[in-house]
């Protein structure tokens, strides 16, 4: 069965320095999103993605925040210079359809735990 | 803005009990409401949805009923399995202007054989 797949599945970084999340959608899908969890907090959204520019964006996703799709199947999502706020497990997913035409159903991958020392 | 707050875990439950997970729901339009479920090692996967009061999403012997007067959308199973030990999500999103999706904190739930 298609998944979504994330890598690291855990990253420790120091405060300041730059990380990059990686993530591979599921092929056919044409919409991407970046959501996240901070430990005890709700799930939040991001971005959203589509057609090799950002749909839209939240508060949280200022100018360290970037997302690219470099080539047919990698979607990243870049964080410039970290800060211990960072902390949180971020999520990929992906959809058939998006905006007016979304079903409600994203696959997600399984996450990935950033650590800001 | 839109917001769901579910009821805290962690939830413990003995194989063959009756499960309640609750929901509630603040939204200046009319949202569908979904539960995701996130089995160990897995991603967030949709449960059931709902997308108008009153109807009710099903799905492996999970249900949820839309309540627009109560603002509610609990999750409950009759009998849960071991295998039903997850962490779920409510959420609600405004389907048909866009993709975003507002979720809950998660409710750990732990089934005992």
């Amino acid at each position: 069965e298609p998944e979504v797949t994330q890598t690291p599945s855990h990253q420790v970084t120091q405060m300041g320095q730059e990380v990059i999340l990686r993530c591979v959608p599921i092929s056919n899908h044409l919409y991407f999103y970046w959501y996240r969890q901070i430990l005890g907090q709700k799930v939040e959204f991001l971005v959203s993605f589509y057609n090799n520019e950002i749909s839209e964006k939240s508060e949280i996703f200022d100018d360290q925040f970037s997302v690219e799709r470099p080539d047919g199947s990698n979607f990243t999502l870049k964080i410039r210079s970290t800060k211990l706020e960072d902390s949180a497990m971020y999520f990929c997913a992906s959809s058939l359809l998006g905006r007016e035409g979304f079903s409600g159903e994203l696959f997600f991958g399984e996450g990935s735990r950033l650590t800001v020392l | 803005g839109d917001s769901v707050t579910q009821m805290e875990g962690p939830v413990t439950l003995s194989e063959e009990a009756f499960l309640t997970i609750n929901c509630t729901y603040t939204a200046t339009g009319y949202p569908s409401l979904f539960w995701y479920v996130q089995y160990p090692g897995e991603g967030l996967q949709l449960l059931l949805k709902a997308t108008k009061a009153d109807d009710k999403g099903s799905n492996k012997g999970f249900e949820a009923t839309y309540r627009k007067e109560t603002t509610s959308f609990h999750l409950e199973k009759g009998s849960v399995q071991v295998s039903d030990s997850a962490v779920y999500f409510c959420a609600l999103s405004d389907l048909g202007r866009d993709d975003k999706i507002i979720f809950g904190k998660g409710t750990r739930l732990h089934i005992l054989p």
